[in-house]
């Protein structure tokens, strides 16, 4: 069965500090990688995604990821973290394996960013 | 502003009663996907439609069903209500039914079951 772990439950940084958000993935095929954040009393909101091609991604609000595939790992990076990225952080994987085409995601890490 | 649309906000019910969840997708959007949020579950696909047919099931209860009309928008309907399902319920969208389609979620309803 398809899936994907997110190893920490929260991540705290400071303030113009790098962080980085750990996300690992087990497929049966090509994995198709998201990321996707939520703040509170809100939606998901799309960051980035990774297809094929050039192994680290860029995405929205400065974020980036790299896709390591003898790891199986799609860490998500940002150079200098600021207090507003302070949210819940949700690595998601497509399900290749069922019909359709479903996320399937981690549990969530909590991005906590203090000034 | 994700371009995807759910009402209500939040629901409030008693067990036992059936509620229904509104989705209205992007526009051009024929995928729409259901999700549920719980404290104790995470994020869990229930299931998908596209272009009016249901796609794909994931983990959705006996009493739970959905459908999407002609005009794309999709429902969600909750039955015989228990404590549990008290959750975040989303709605996503996305062009086609594609693997490499990005998803994009509404703001969701919030469920209270007392």
């Amino acid at each position: 069965a398809q899936s994907v772990a997110q190893p920490e439950d929260q991540v705290n940084v400071a303030e113009g500090n790098p962080l980085t958000v750990k996300c690992t993935y087990s497929v049966s095929g090509n994995p198709y990688l998201f990321w996707y954040v939520q703040y509170p009393n809100r939606g998901l909101q799309f960051l980035l995604k990774y297809i094929t091609g050039d192994n680290l991604v860029k995405g929205s609000y400065g974020f980036e990821a790299e896709f390591n595939k003898s790891q199986t790992s799609f860490h998500l990076k940002k150079p200098s973290a600021l207090v507003s990225d302070s949210a819940l952080y949700f690595c998601a994987v497509r399900d290749t394996d069922q019909a359709g085409t479903a996320l399937i995601f981690g549990k969530g890490t909590t991005l906590s960013v203090s000034s | 502003d994700s371009g995807v649309t759910q009402t209500p906000k939040h629901l409030i019910t008693a067990t036992g009663q059936r509620v229904t969840l509104r989705c209205s997708p992007r526009s051009g959007d024929l995928s729409v996907y259901w999700y549920q949020q719980s404290l104790d579950q995470g994020l869990q696909f229930l299931i998908q439609y596209y272009n009016g047919e249901e796609r794909a099931k994931g983990n959705i209860l006996e009493r739970f069903s959905a459908q999407q009309f002609p005009d794309l928008h999709s429902e969600l309907n909750l039955s015989s209500l228990e404590l549990g399902d008290s959750a975040l319920y989303f709605c996503a969208s996305s062009v086609r039914d594609s693997f490499t389609d990005t998803q994009y979620f509404g703001p969701g309803t919030r469920l209270t079951v007392l």
